[in-house]
């Protein structure tokens, strides 16, 4: 049973453009949950998201940001306009329900901004 | 809003020595989460604390959880150098997990 699975791994970007991150939740998970880690801090929740759905986007900025996640496919987290400010870690996390006893994390989206 | 806050942000400890990061948070809640994140990678599970007085072990660590206190320890009995990492302590809201600010340890040799 393959994990959460984020790509790209790495993903670098110059002022203005679009990022896109993706994530593969585990199978028979149907609840993804995106944060931002910058550089020394810690996580920031930045959007809950079911099937279809956006349950709660508090820790989204209003602008340039938006998350989606597909019936099928994998959930996208997408960044428009990219300023340095974006330079960050995400994390993808994936669980089968809500408040579970544990999420599980991919590997990250490291997006550099240049 | 749900807060949570960890200290120390950052430990440095000889090995052999004992030692506890706290985790308080705002709000009731009775999950407590802890994490283990080594540099560059990502966060990885290890304890989660369902009631109050929970008590968990593995290894070298200790986790408890005091929800009338709202307090969470993670004990550290004779540090060696492979428990160097940033640790997260995570509460559920309603419908999110708010993570701590992280304690980075490092283990002297």
């Amino acid at each position: 049973n393959a994990g959460v699975m984020q790509n790209p791994r790495h993903l670098v970007r110059r002022r203005g453009q679009e990022a896109r991150l993706r994530c593969s939740p585990m199978k028979g998970h149907s609840h993804v949950y995106w944060y931002r880690q910058l550089p020394e801090e810690g996580l920031k929740f930045m959007v809950y998201l079911q099937k279809e759905n956006i349950i709660d986007e508090s820790g989204m900025p209003k602008e340039r940001f938006s998350a989606e996640f597909p019936k099928e496919g994998p959930s996208i987290l997408r960044i428009q306009q990219v300023v340095r400010g974006d330079s960050a870690a995400y994390f993808c996390a994936s669980s089968p329900v809500p408040h579970n006893e544990k999420l599980f994390f991919g590997s990250g989206t490291q997006l550099s901004v240049l | 809003e749900l807060k949570v806050e960890q200290n120390p942000l950052f430990l440095s400890m000889q090995e052999g020595k004992n030692y506890t990061i706290y985790c308080n948070y705002s709000t009731t809640s009775d999950r407590l989460y802890w994490y283990r994140q080594d540099p560059g990678k990502s966060l990885e599970s290890l304890f989660v604390l369902l009631s109050n007085g929970a008590v968990k072990q593995e290894g070298r660590l200790m986790a408890s959880l005091d929800t009338k206190a709202r307090l969470s320890t993670l004990h550290i009995t004779a540090a060696v150098h492979d428990l160097s990492a940033t640790y997260f302590c995570a509460v559920s809201g309603t419908y999110k997990y708010i993570f701590g600010t992280g304690t980075r340890l490092k283990v002297l040799a």
